[in-house]
């Protein structure tokens, strides 16, 4: 079955250390999006890339990194510049970046700090 | 810019009766409207969207919502509650334009209990 897969499912942060969230899918979708969701606030876009080897910061980039270098794969590093990184993390995909298109979503991570 | 209201942050019904989640949007475009709900510890799974065709749509799970322009609204109903459907659910809207022409902007989500 087509779909994306977010690994790890829990993930623990050290102060200092960075921390990748992986996000994989199979879906052949060129746009993919990783989302920051905190208790009663929603999802914050935090990057995009509407194809292969392009990306764009969103609304919260600050202290995150993303690569594109494969169609299938977006992994989102989270740097030790990020003060407050424990949240749940989805990644989500869609066929275009275009309005209409609807996003897909991974089962998302959770990170923690320690 | 757009934005999204999503009108109660808890909404409570018993087993069986209507289910009605607000969502209000601003917009200085037609939109395309969306929500999307959320099981616990799990992704979002899109119910239904709104993408300029007929006004009231229907989704899965028995969900809909009517597109209202002249209330810039787009509420989400059920006849009748299932105890399946406690979950969070969330409003997003998109426009066609700019450079994320992508881009979703959500509401703050509505949780729903349904008690049996």
């Amino acid at each position: 079955d087509g779909g994306i897969t977010q690994s790890p499912k829990y993930l623990f942060r050290k102060e200092g250390q960075n921390v990748t969230l992986s996000c994989e899918q199979n879906l052949n979708h060129d746009a993919m999006y990783w989302y920051r969701q905190d208790p009663g606030q929603g999802l914050r876009l935090i990057y995009y890339s509407q194809i292969v080897n392009d990306f764009q910061k969103g609304d919260i980039a600050e202290g995150y990194s993303v690569s594109r270098e494969k169609k299938e794969s977006f992994p989102l590093t989270v740097t030790s510049a990020q003060k407050n990184p424990t949240a749940f993390y989805l990644c989500a995909s869609s066929i275009e970046d275009r309005a209409n298109q609807p996003q897909h979503f991974g089962d998302g991570t959770r990170l923690s700090i320690l | 810019a757009q934005s999204v209201t999503q009108l109660g942050s808890h909404v409570s019904v018993s087993e069986g009766a209507l289910v009605l989640l607000r969502c209000n949007y601003s917009s200085s475009v037609p939109p395309y409207l969306f929500w999307y709900v959320q099981y616990p510890n799990q992704g979002l799974q899109l119910l239904l969207k709104y993408t300029s065709a007929a006004t009231l749509v229907k989704g899965i799970n028995g969900f809909e919502a009517e597109f209202k322009k002249s209330e810039t609204s787009f509420h989400l109903t059920k006849p009748s509650a299932h105890m399946s459907d406690a979950a969070e659910y969330f409003c997003a809207v998109s426009e066609d334009r700019g450079s994320t022409l992508g881009r979703l902007y959500f509401g703050r989500g509505t949780q729903l209990t349904v008690w049996p």
